[in-house]
């Protein structure tokens, strides 16, 4: 079965350092995702992207957060200068057609100390 | 403000209980009701709804969306050990799918 595959599945960077999370998703999906969700807390929306752009974020996903599709296959999320209330596990979705339903990938630990 | 608001928040039962879990929703351009378990890791896709009254079942497992009165259930019979995990109930936005707090079920042997 297809899957959505994440890299690193634990990362561990110093405050104030810049991460790139990586997302593979489904070969023909369309639709793109970054959820983040802080132990113990409700799995939130950062950014969708959709047609090489990005189509909606939250308000958590700053001026510090950036998304890139460099090459048609993986999808990469960027924090510039990590804060501690960064650290969360941070999990890619694609879909293939709006309302068929998300696939997640594993997800990526993220701990800022 | 678009919201999605699951209950109770957490659960514990006996091997071989029933349980109902709870989700409501108040969202603009509603077009589907997901319901994901997540273990350990990465939620894992269980239902979606589109039509209200028409029950999906998978084995033990069932739900059904109400979409007048805005909410969706999540039951689950005869529960196992297996079935511990949080339960998420996800309603499609613009774009995007909004996730609730989830029940965290807890089935003790």
């Amino acid at each position: 079965e297809p899957e959505v595959t994440q890299t690193p599945s634990h990362q561990v960077t110093q405050m104030g350092q810049e991460v790139i999370l990586r997302c593979v998703p489904i070969s023909n999906h369309l639709y793109f995702y970054w959820y983040r969700q802080i132990l113990g807390q409700k799995v939130e929306f950062l950014v969708s992207f959709y047609n090489n752009e990005i189509s909606e974020k939250s308000e958590i996903f700053d001026d510090q957060f950036s998304v890139e599709r460099p090459d048609g296959s993986n999808f990469t999320l960027k924090i510039r200068s990590t804060k501690l209330e960064d650290s969360a596990m941070y999990f890619c979705a694609s879909m293939q057609e709006y309302n068929y339903g998300y696939t997640f990938g594993s997800g990526t630990r993220l701990t800022v100390v | 403000e678009d919201k999605v608001v699951q209950s109770p928040l957490s659960l514990v039962v006996h091997e071989g209980d029933t349980v109902t879990l709870n989700c409501s929703y108040e969202v603009t351009n509603f077009r589907s009701l997901l319901w994901y378990k997540q273990e350990k890791k990465a939620p894992t896709f269980l239902f979606m709804l589109t039509s209200s009254g028409i029950e999906k079942k998978s084995g033990r497992l069932s739900s059904i969306l109400d979409k007048k009165e805005l909410f969706s259930i999540l039951n689950i019979t005869a529960t196992q050990t297996g079935d511990s995990a949080v339960y998420l109930c996800a309603t499609s936005g613009t774009y995007k799918y909004i996730f609730g707090t989830g029940t965290r079920l807890k089935v003790l042997a």
